[in-house]
């Protein structure tokens, strides 16, 4: 089966401003969630979509990060504005319902500078 | 919310040998434990989890106990090869589905 596909792998920007992620979980799966991985910490839940609808975004910084799922299939997680501390790997995982092992995607990195 | 602790940090074995990385979680209601291997630069890959009614599971060199009167939980490699060395994540799946994951352990494996 075709995995969870992100894009773009990589992305640098200056601090303030603005950057948009997309995910494209694998078919069928109807969980889908973003995580925020800072260099040498483990993953970090941001947000959980269940189909089109938000089950879990308690630990989004909603002050500068946003997040859908239009039509419940593909995602896209933005950040604006960003800052130095948001340098992170951003992953994509979905699963075929919530609380199934998960399988990620290969990620962005992104660089704030 | 659900606190997962992981140790070591870090840990270097022979090749051959076992390698045992534990982890402990606070949430009682928690049922379900995957671990993850994650390769320099790549994706984080699910290779065994558990369930809250198995105290253990077996899938060849890799096996996971758990303890749930203890609230712990570990990976137990065995005859260990360098192509083992990665950073492994514990994680647990509390009662609102949501998972949380250790802060990781990077094995090192010395041929």
């Amino acid at each position: 089966e075709a995995g969870v596909a992100q894009s773009p792998r990589y992305k640098i920007i200056e601090k303030r401003q603005s950057v948009a992620f997309w995910c494209n979980p694998i078919s069928g799966h109807a969980t889908l969630y973003w995580y925020q991985q800072i260099l040498g910490q483990g993953p970090k839940l941001l947000i959980q979509f269940q189909n089109n609808g938000v089950v879990d975004d308690s630990q989004l910084p909603k002050d500068r990060f946003s997040a859908e799922r239009l039509k419940g299939v593909d995602s896209t997680l933005k950040i604006q504005p960003a800052k130095l501390e948001d340098s992170a790997v951003y992953l994509c995982a979905s699963s075929l319902a919530s609380g199934f092992g998960y399988t990620f995607g290969s990620g962005t990195r992104l660089t704030v500078v | 919310g659900e606190n997962v602790e992981q140790h070591p940090s870090t840990l270097s074995v022979q090749e051959g040998d076992s390698a045992v990385i534990k982890c402990t979680y606070s949430d009682s209601a928690s049922n379900y434990f995957p671990w993850y291997k994650q390769e320099l630069g790549k994706r984080p890959q699910l290779i065994i989890d558990i369930r809250s009614n198995v105290g253990e599971k077996k899938d060849q060199r890799i096996a996971v106990t758990l303890n749930k009167t203890a609230k712990h939980f570990s990976l137990h490699i065995t005859e260990t090869q360098p192509e083992d060395s990665a950073v492994y994540f514990c994680a647990a799946r509390n009662t609102g589905n949501q998972f949380y994951f250790g802060t990781g352990t990077s094995l090192t494996v010395i041929p």
